[in-house]
């Protein structure tokens, strides 16, 4: 069975400055990977998903993540944070075309002034 | 495209009574609806998956007699609460499948059930 760790329950970065937030999967099968936002009280959106495509993926607001097959990774970056960013975000695995979706414990950013 | 709507955005129920949350595609067909359930400061935990026209499958550990799912059609979802009691209480979120095969589930916006 597949499986998300995400590294850090809670980021602070400063507005402006890079956004690092960790993802790492263990999968027996090429996973399908996603990152999504959520903000208070709602749904989740989603900023990007790795298909097998490429490996650096682009999403949307400015997001990016890469899939590191050797470190079983899939981090999720922006280069300046902005207030609007503040969220959680959950990364999410899965081996089959929108079947048995694993979510991460999740991360919650700060963005602070 | 892709959207997905849940109705009510919240409820307030007393111990006891029954709450039903419809969760709707708006402009796709799906074939497959997902419930999940998420506690305060935590993630998503699929409770059942739901195929039109079929019984849903509940994970391990969710009472099917007390969460009744029904996917009667290709737009829309409920998910019925009986008997809710104040543990009941938390965010439940639908999400969906298109039917044209795309890799990613589509999230509603979310339910917030209190159980008084």
């Amino acid at each position: 069975a597949q499986s998300v760790t995400q590294l850090g329950s809670h980021v602070s970065v400063s507005e402006g400055a890079l956004v690092l937030l960790r993802c790492n999967y263990s999968s027996s099968v090429p996973p399908y990977l996603f990152w999504y936002v959520q903000y208070p009280n709602q749904g989740l959106q989603l900023l990007l998903k790795y298909t097998s495509a490429a490996t650096l993926v682009k999403g949307i607001n400015g997001f990016e993540a890469e899939f590191k097959k050797s470190e079983t990774s899939f981090h999720l970056t922006k280069p300046s944070a902005h207030m609007s960013d503040a969220a959680e975000y959950f990364c999410a695995v899965s081996v089959g075309r929108g079947q048995n979706f694993v979510f991460g414990p999740g991360t919650r950013l700060s963005v602070l002034p | 495209g892709a959207v997905v709507s849940q109705h009510p955005s919240w409820v307030i129920c007393k111990s006891g009574t029954s709450v039903k949350i419809e969760c709707r595609s708006l402009d796709f067909q799906a074939t497959t609806m997902f419930w999940y359930r998420q506690f305060p400061k935590q993630s998503l935990m699929l409770m059942a998956t739901s195929n039109e026209g079929s019984k849903a499958t509940y994970e391990q550990g969710v009472e099917k007699d007390k969460f009744l799912i029904n996917h009667a059609s290709l737009t829309l979802s409920t998910l019925t609460v009986t008997s809710a009691h104040p543990e009941d209480s938390s965010f439940y979120i639908c999400s969906a499948l298109t039917s044209g095969g795309a890799i990613e589930q589509f999230f509603g916006p979310g339910t917030r059930l209190t159980v008084l």
